[in-house]
């Protein structure tokens, strides 16, 4: 089986400062990692993802996410905020092969202070 | 390439009616995956298919809540006697299917927001 838990439903940061994102997980299988962003009434796109492999993920927008095995925790940073970064994130684990569901964690949004 | 397709974007049904969603996959996709977000939560698994098979359907309420994947045509997400509590944004997802399994992204479509007066 497998869970998600995002750590603070809604995290506020100023234009040009770090955006962090936590992520925990549980899973009973090696897991895969996703982060989505969600802009207001319209569907995900994928930021990133985590298979094998190097654990530190670059993805799109200038995002990246550090897999820690130890930490069971796949937190998402970004360096320096952006107003168009505002929006809903979440944290994905994918199911075991042959049926490969999401579990998504509640979802983080995130508010950029001009 | 189109991405996933979902129609409609917005429905608005009565208590008691029956409400259809369709998805299209992405071009060459035959795996689909439903999933459902309720207001001011996350997204949680309903349903994964196959072409003409329910793969897994163990997020599916018990009653009411019917998918197929046709052999031709989109995939279709029916609830009968729609109440208050459906009201929620229905997301569809697809990927290809290949052997590369849980490696694959899932593509979403834009949601179908279904409103029950």
């Amino acid at each position: 089986a497998q869970s998600v838990t995002q750590l603070g439903s809604h995290v506020s940061v100023s234009e040009g400062a770090l955006v962090l994102l936590r992520c925990n997980y549980s899973s009973s299988v090696p897991p895969y990692l996703f982060w989505y962003v969600q802009y207001p009434n319209q569907g995900l796109q994928l930021l990133l993802k985590y298979t094998t492999g190097a654990t530190l993920v670059k993805g799109i927008n200038g995002f990246e996410a550090e897999f820690k095995k130890s930490e069971t925790s796949f937190h998402l940073t970004k360096p320096s905020a952006h107003m168009s970064d505002a929006a809903e994130y979440f944290c994905a684990v994918k199911g075991n092969f042959g049926n490969e569901k999401l579990t998504f964690g509640t979802g983080t949004r995130l508010t950029i202070i001009p | 390439n189109a991405g996933v397709m979902q129609n409609p974007r917005h429905l608005v049904r009565r208590r008691g009616q029956e409400a259809r969603l369709r998805c299209s996959p992405m071009k060459g996709h035959s795996h689909v995956y439903w999933y459902r977000q309720l207001p001011e939560e996350g997204l949680k698994f309903m349903v994964y298919l196959q072409k003409e098979n329910i793969i897994d359907e163990s997020g599916m309420p018990k009653e009411r809540f019917s998918a197929e994947f046709p052999k031709e045509g989109p995939s279709i997400l029916r609830i009968q006697q729609v109440v208050r509590g459906d009201s929620a944004a229905y997301f569809c997802a697809s990927s290809p299917g290949g052997t590369s399994g849980r490696t694959e992204e899932q593509y979403f479509g834009p949601g179908t927001r279904l409103t029950v007066t």
